[in-house]
């Protein structure tokens, strides 16, 4: 099976904060994905990476940035937390086949 | 980029009934469209795909079905059953996994 692991699945940070969400995958990919999840606009992509040290820009990069420096770890980098940063983050990584997605990170700024 | 859009947001069937949620995209050039389920407080998982090579796929009592020319693609679940309550999203790619796009969703309940 599978395994795509998240660090938290709550996460309550305040406004300015540096905020990093670890994203790690047992199955060798090379693909791996930043969503975020908010009602009434589904999945948005923020950042996607072919492999290591390679990243590419969704639809909506501004205020993140990423890292991939080992194939199995995707990290979120938040640089300066903003209230509507509030959402759910996903992490997934793919095959050929299918995106797997991990269990989420409920993420509140304050 | 891509654009991909999906209705009805929300969609409400008694157990048994029929259910279809529709999505468009804009890439004439995406050829991958695979459908999601995301059941409550869980993480969405793969139900079915297709690709631009074929016109229909059933599993059971899910089928896709993808009108090319009109860059549309549909999810049909037969003899619904209060399990297949969720949010579901449809998707868009060009050459797989990569980059895709989602929809914004459907929120499917059956009621029993």
């Amino acid at each position: 099976d599978v395994k795509v692991t998240q660090s938290s699945r709550y996460l309550v940070k305040r406004t300015g904060e540096k905020v990093f969400l670890e994203c790690v995958q047992d199955m060798d990919h090379e693909n791996m994905f930043w969503y975020r999840q908010d009602p009434g606009l589904g999945l948005r992509l923020i950042y996607f990476s072919y492999d290591v040290k390679m990243k590419e820009k969704g639809d909506i990069p501004e205020g993140y940035s990423v890292s991939r420096e080992k194939k199995e770890r995707f990290s979120l980098i938040l640089e300066s937390a903003s209230t509507n940063q509030t959402s759910m983050y996903l992490c997934a990584s793919s095959d050929p086949y299918e995106q797997y997605f991990g269990p989420g990170t409920r993420l509140t700024v304050t | 980029g891509e654009n991909v859009e999906q209705h009805p947001s929300t969609l409400s069937v008694q157990e048994g009934d029929s259910a279809v949620i529709k999505c468009t995209y804009s890439d004439s050039a995406s050829n991958y469209f695979p459908w999601y389920k995301q059941e409550l407080g869980k993480r969405p998982q793969l139900i079915i795909d297709i690709r631009s090579n074929v016109g229909e796929k059933k599993d059971q009592r899910i089928a896709v079905t993808l009108n090319k020319t009109a860059k549309h693609f549909s999810l049909h679940i037969t003899e619904t059953q209060p399990e297949d309550s969720a949010v579901y999203f449809c998707a868009a790619s060009i050459g797989g996994n990569n980059d895709m796009r989602f929809g914004a969703g459907t929120r499917l309940t059956v009621k029993p």
